[in-house]
Formats: C-alpha cells, sequence, structure tokens
C-alpha cells in the first residue's frame, strides 16, 4: 500500500517557469510533510517543510501548498533554473514514529 | 562541520556472501535512521535508532538484516546471505533528537550490488 503518491513521474519547464509537483497521502495520523531534494549520486537533503496547521509556506522561491481536507500538498518552484533539475520526493512521518515514509519521486528537468 | 558519512561508497558482492555498511552520524545527533532506495524510487524506511537502541526496526524485510549502534554513535547495517534483491542504495540519515519536525540529514549513501 503505498501511503504517498507523488505525481508527476518527470516534468520538463522552461527556464524561468513554474514547476508544480503534487502529492496526495493516505494516513490522516501525518503530521509533519517535508519535500526533499536529490542530486544523482547524492543523498537526499531536506529543501522546505510543512506542518497540518498551515496551508501554505514559502522560502524563497519554493512554496508548499497544504489542504488537509483533501489530503493533498504540493511544491512550487518559482523562476526555475537549470540548478534546480533534480529529483524531488515529498515525504510524510507522523508524531508518533518519525520514520519519513516518501512518494515515488518526480525527476525535474529545466532547460535553459 | 562534517555531514553524514557512509562507507563503503559502493560495494560489490556475490549472491550469499555477508556485507557490512557503515554509518557515521553528525557528531551530536542522538537519532539515526537506515534507508534503502531502489533504482527509480524514493527511500523506504529500515530501522531507526534512538540513542543505541532500536527504536523502530519494522521495516526490516527479513532477519537477513540486522543493524547495530553500539555507542550511540557509528552505526552498521548487516546482511547475510545477500540475494540480488538486495541491490539498490543503503541511505543512512541521522537527526539531532527525534522530535516531531527535527531534520533528517542523509548520507551519500551506499551503492550495494550483489552478483
Amino acid at each position: 500500500q503505498q501511503q504517498v503518491k507523488q505525481s508527476p513521474q518527470s516534468l520538463i519547464v522552461q527556464k524561468g517557469g513554474i514547476s508544480i509537483i503534487n502529492c496526495a497521502y493516505e494516513n490522516t495520523a501525518f503530521d509533519y510533510f517535508p519535500w526533499y531534494q536529490q542530486f544523482p549520486g547524492k543523498g537526499p537533503a531536506l529543501l522546505i517543510a510543512i506542518r497540518p496547521d498551515v496551508s501554505e509556506k514559502k522560502e524563497g522561491r519554493f512554496t508548499i501548498s497544504f489542504n488537509k481536507s483533501a489530503k493533498q500538498f504540493s511544491l512550487h518552484i518559482m523562476d526555475s533554473q537549470p540548478g534546480d533539475s533534480a529529483t524531488y520526493f515529498c515525504a510524510a512521518s507522523t508524531g508518533s514514529n518519525y520514520k519519513l515514509t516518501f512518494g515515488k519521486g518526480t525527476l525535474l528537468t529545466v532547460n535553459p | 562541520g562534517a555531514g553524514v558519512s557512509q562507507t563503503p561508497s559502493n560495494k560489490v558482492t556475490e549472491k550469499g556472501k555477508y556485507v557490512e555498511l557503515r554509518c557515521d552520524p553528525i557528531s551530536g545527533h542522538t537519532a539515526l535512521y537506515w534507508y534503502r532506495q531502489s533504482l527509480g524510487q524514493g527511500p523506504e524506511f529500515l530501522i531507526y535508532f534512538q540513542g543505541t537502541g532500536a527504536a523502530d526496526d519494522s521495516g526490516l524485510p527479513n532477519d537477513r538484516f540486522f543493524a547495530v549502534r553500539p555507542e550511540g554513535s557509528v552505526s552498521t547495517l548487516k546482511i547475510q546471505r545477500t540475494e540480488r534483491g538486495d541491490s539498490a542504495v543503503y541511505l543512512c540519515a541521522s537527526s539531532l533528537t527525534s522530535g516531531l519536525g527535527e531534520t533528517q540529514y542523509f548520507g551519500p549513501g551506499t551503492r550495494l550490488l550483489v552478483l
């Protein structure tokens, strides 16, 4: 059972465009939702995270939008740059069990 | 400061052999996690240590997998009688505590190939 579903699998965006990646979860006990960025040959690195008590969080060009009733959250990358080309993973965890449950990832390519 | 380090970076072994993968967490981090990442997939949880004890080993696929953290710092993931299906990247992460929302910092992983 896949508890966190991520889409799309891959995404191609032009430089300066907006990249949008979506995730949906099933477990209503999840209460922490991070996004990780992974470059080839490297481990995932935390990009931005949100708790369900807010509907949006913005850090620089990266924004998480959170819809608790729909059990969905998304990552928006504004003014996408070629250096943003990487695989992005959404994840979730609960307050009682801090292991992260990851989506399958989205391979983002930003063309110059 | 230094991040999470993992050794070896690559390991090639033959089916049936025993392997050990090492993780050095960030100094002072009490929580340590092991994940496994298959090609084209997200990391999957294996085991979590709080200090020296395994607080949650529910992700270990079977009894061929075992992990230790005897002094609450370095951890070793041990795989007995390796199978071709064990081939994956094994990621280690650490966090300052195991509190909700604590950032998990990942190492670069060990790429295991079982021939």
